[in-house]
């Protein structure tokens, strides 16, 4: 089975533009979870899909959103980006029946 | 979310077993303790998962005590590649709400 997929891998953008990340699950997961990872922050939950309807939000500001389409694939979009928003943001996919998830290599965003 | 409490970093030598604890003292009674591991840019990958007493697969043996407010994973004989940080985290079964916390960063030394 093919892993999570993650795209793209590396992106560099402005502050004040708006980012768009996607992210494919192994197939027959249907829940995708997103998590930012910074050094100060460590690893931060930001939102959880499962069959399309977001299940769990973390706390992080309306600028983060996301959705996830009939085929699970997911995205994850930030608008307005901040320095701060830099970071390697993790999608995990799993079954949603256990605790244990799928992560893919991630995307690192640099915000100049 | 139950917060957990591991120590920072710790290094170990090769070939050694190598015993990461975690505490856990306001687990819920329906909290599973699970394990993650995750190498420099890349995801972390799970480990093992438990509820109570002892669990072992191919990689990692968990270790619950009867109260549950602390776990302990065993790694026999790591390798060089054993080099990683090592996350526990609580979660009733199901919620992908994982809550990492700042993990423990193992080191093997030659």
């Amino acid at each position: 089975k093919a892993g999570v997929t993650q795209t793209p891998r590396y992106l560099i953008k402005t502050r004040g533009q708006q980012v768009t990340l996607s992210c494919s699950p192994i197939s027959g997961h249907r829940s995708v979870s997103w998590y930012q990872q910074t050094p100060g922050q460590g690893l931060q939950f930001l939102f959880e899909y499962f069959s399309e309807t977001q299940r769990n939000k973390g706390n992080f500001p309306g600028r983060f959103s996301g959705r996830q389409f009939s085929n699970s694939r997911s995205e994850m979009n930030v608008s307005t980006l901040e320095l701060g928003d830099s970071a390697l943001y993790l999608c995990a996919s799993s079954q949603g029946t256990s605790n244990e998830q799928f992560f893919g290599p991630g995307t690192r965003l640099t915000v100049l | 979310l139950a917060k957990t409490t591991q120590p920072i970093s710790m290094d170990s030598y090769e070939g050694q077993e190598v015993n990461i604890t975690c505490s856990h003292n306001n687990i819920a009674t329906n909290d599973y303790i699970t394990w993650y591991q995750q190498f420099p840019s890349q995801g972390p990958r799970f480990i093992i998962q438990g509820y109570k007493t002892k669990v072992t697969n191919e990689v990692a043996s968990l270790f619950i005590p009867a109260d549950r407010k602390s776990s302990t994973l065993s790694l026999p004989r790591v390798s060089l590649s054993d080099t990683a940080v090592y996350y526990c985290l609580v979660g009733s079964y199901g919620n992908n709400r994982l809550a990492f916390g700042k993990g423990n960063q193992v080191v093997v030394i030659p």
